[in-house]
């Protein structure tokens, strides 16, 4: 089946620091990608779609010039979190559909980030 | 009201027992319907899709009634195993995308 990974699988950063995730579709090209985030003991909520060679378009709520979502490549989307603080910390997911998929996506393994 | 609602949980069951869950959602124009299981801090990983005729899959069954909005999931004879969250998922034309969006989710804990 397809796979998508990502990296780090987790990371701890001071408050104020940048981090960068990357997610990769390791057996597919990934047209569009998915970043989600989930706090403890609730749902996924999307953050933004990215479309390759095209901005991403993020949803309501979701600060565009805090969370950077880049998607230069059909197997790579990258998601930086800029001057993090601590109510950044969360389970960040990205998931990644190929262009004969209608619905279906395939989920990374998620990123744990904590901000200290 | 909420896009997806979930029973809240946990539900705590001894093996071999049957759970349902329920799941109801309020967009009309949504597509396609899933369940996913979802592992303490991993990645949701898709169950099973969710057809109006009903579908089976082993010990696992889920239904869709388009017309209350309504989806379940059936399990039969539970497994220690079958111990994770169950997240109900839901696809929607959204902006011209083809976005998911997940409840909840419910834990569901079996034990020996």
């Amino acid at each position: 089946g397809a796979v998508v990974s990502q990296h780090p699988s987790w990371v701890i950063c001071k408050s104020g620091t940048s981090v960068k995730i990357e997610c990769r579709s390791l057996d597919f090209q990934a047209t569009t990608m998915f970043w989600y985030r989930q706090f403890p003991k609730q749902s996924l909520m999307l953050m933004a779609t990215s479309n390759e060679g095209s901005k991403a378009t993020y949803e309501q709520g979701v600060e565009k010039d805090k969370f950077l979502i880049n998607h230069a490549s059909l197997t790579l989307s990258t998601l930086t979190v800029t001057s993090a603080h601590p109510e950044d910390s969360s389970f960040y997911i990205c998931s990644a559909r190929d262009w004969a998929s209608a619905y279906e996506q395939y989920f990374g393994p998620g990123t744990r980030l904590t901000v200290t | 009201r909420k896009e997806v609602e979930q029973d809240p949980g946990p539900f705590n069951v001894p093996e071999g027992a049957t759970v349902a869950f329920n799941c109801t959602y309020s967009n009309s124009a949504s597509q396609s319907f899933f369940w996913y299981r979802q592992d303490c801090r991993k990645e949701p990983k898709l169950l099973m899709s969710v057809y109006s005729s009903g579908n089976e899959d082993g010990r696992f069954t889920a239904q869709l009634n388009r017309a209350s909005q309504y989806i379940s999931l059936l399990i039969r004879d539970s497994k220690l195993s079958d111990s994770a969250t169950y997240l109900c998922v839901v696809n929607a034309m959204n902006s011209g995308y083809s976005t998911l969006t997940f409840g909840k989710g419910t834990m569901l804990l079996v034990s020996p």
